[in-house]
């Protein structure tokens, strides 16, 4: 099946620095979309790309969607933190009808040191 | 964006008991919902389609009598662990499409099923 590769697996940061990960994909996609997820929750949407080159932001988020549609990237810049958790790339998959299955990259783990 | 609520957040059950989950979109209709599965650490495993007034689809692996899926109206699905066993324990996720595009997906806040 599709699979993402999303890095680094894990980010240890002292607060007020900038992040950056990124995902990886030998397809092509669509879109692409971040989530979020802290300790014994679900998913949380991030932002979502729908236009190769796309670079949209979300408050200190800022996420672009590749040229080639193969690969997006995360940016949180001047991190607190609460910015601790996973972040996943996603991106979905038409699976019949107008349904789509989403491709989970494995996360990357942030961790915040104040 | 979408809310997604789920219910119970927690639930322990003892092994051979059958256990229900249940998946509700609470400002939106959704002919289709999606039930995912959690290993500490890991990412989302997508376990089946739920889809509304028909048989769900399930992902290759997942056994259908062992995870029952129902979709019996536009904003409730469930999932029933059925004859659970202390490897079922995982966190179980629902999802569902609500927002502007088919394609983006909103998350409920997760059941963690414990079986002992």
């Amino acid at each position: 099946g599709q699979q993402l590769n999303q890095s680094p697996q894990s980010m240890f940061i002292q607060e007020g620095e900038d992040v950056s990960m990124n995902c990886t994909s030998s397809s092509i996609f669509n879109t692409w979309l971040w989530y979020k997820q802290e300790p014994g929750e679900g998913p949380v949407l991030l932002i979502a790309l729908y236009k190769a080159g796309e670079l949209t932001s979300n408050g200190r988020l800022t996420a672009q969607f590749g040229i080639t549609r193969k690969d997006s990237f995360l940016n949180i810049s001047a991190s607190i933190p609460s910015d601790v958790g996973i972040y996943f790339c996603a991106g979905p998959l038409l699976s019949g009808g107008s349904n789509y299955k989403l491709t989970f990259g494995k996360g990357t783990l942030l961790t915040v040191n104040p | 964006g979408a809310v997604v609520s789920q219910h119970p957040s927690r639930v322990i059950c003892k092994s051979g008991t059958s256990v229900k989950i249940e998946c509700r979109s609470l400002d939106f209709q959704a002919t289709t919902m999606f039930w995912y599965r959690q290993f500490p650490k890991q990412s989302l495993m997508l376990m089946a389609t739920s889809n509304e007034g028909s048989k769900a689809t399930y992902e290759q692996g997942v056994e259908k009598d062992k995870f029952l899926i129902n979709h019996a109206s536009l904003t409730l699905s469930t999932l029933t662990v059925t004859s659970a066993h202390p490897e079922d324990s995982s966190f179980y996720i629902c999802s569902a499409p609500g927002g502007t595009a088919p394609d983006e997906q909103y998350f409920g806040p997760g059941t963690r099923l414990t079986v002992t």
